[in-house]
């Protein structure tokens, strides 16, 4: 059973537009979520990452939002470049116990110039 | 500095036969994990070692053995490979084993068993 799910396979957005990447989650024992970012044949790289006392995050055109009642997130990046086209995944963990990652299925976002 | 190196890219199995995966990092980090990525299903969690001497299970390890020889190297074997077992395996590192630790990737193996 799917913890974390991305339920939308593709994303398309212009150059210099806001892409929006969701992600929702079952567990309400996560309180630790990230997200990678991964080019083809390549191995998945950290992006951003946010903790369940925040509601926010922002790196540089990367924004991570948290809605933990709606048990829901986001990733805002603006504005979007033709080098972000990658798949992108969300994880989440509770750093109680294990602390091990449960990834989604990924999100694949093409930037067109 | 290669960061986290993984051995071999390809590899073709028939359905019963061996093999191990080799997985290796230079970033002194005490924490390894070996990840498989199937179509739909995302990354899932095989085997983690915490730190060096130690191994457990994640969330889907059967069918998988995993050895950690020293601090560098975490490899991964299939006694009996099986057609279930056709994926896109990832190891990774981490400093730590807390989640806020970023974990790092390897390029990834990809396996197809017949």
């Amino acid at each position: 059973d799917q913890q974390v799910k991305q339920n939308s396979p593709s994303l398309s957005v212009q150059e210099g537009r806001i892409s929006i990447l969701n992600c929702d989650y079952t567990n309400s024992m996560f309180d630790y979520f990230l997200w990678y970012k991964k080019y083809p044949a390549e191995g998945p790289t950290f992006l951003i990452s946010i903790s369940s006392i925040k509601d926010k995050n922002e790196d540089g055109r990367f924004t991570v939002f948290l809605n933990k009642s709606a048990k829901h997130l986001s990733l805002h990046i603006v504005p979007s470049q033709p080098g972000d086209s990658a798949v992108y995944f969300c994880a989440a963990s509770a750093q109680t116990g294990a602390n091990n990652l449960f990834f989604g299925t990924g999100t694949r976002l093409t930037v067109i110039p | 500095n290669a960061g986290v190196t993984q051995t071999p890219k390809f590899q073709v199995l028939k359905t019963g036969q061996s093999m191990t995966l080799q997985c290796a990092q230079d970033m002194n980090h005490n924490s390894m994990y070996w990840y498989r990525q199937d179509p739909g299903m995302g990354l899932r969690l095989i085997y983690y070692s915490a730190s060096e001497g130690t191994t457990d299970k994640g969330e889907v390890p059967n069918g998988y053995n995993v050895s950690r020889l020293n601090k560098r190297e975490f490899s991964l074997r299939l006694e009996s490979a099986a057609p279930s077992q056709t994926s896109v395996y990832f190891c990774a590192s981490s400093q730590g084993q807390r989640s806020s630790y970023e974990q790092y990737f390897g390029p990834g193996t990809r396996l197809t068993v017949t």
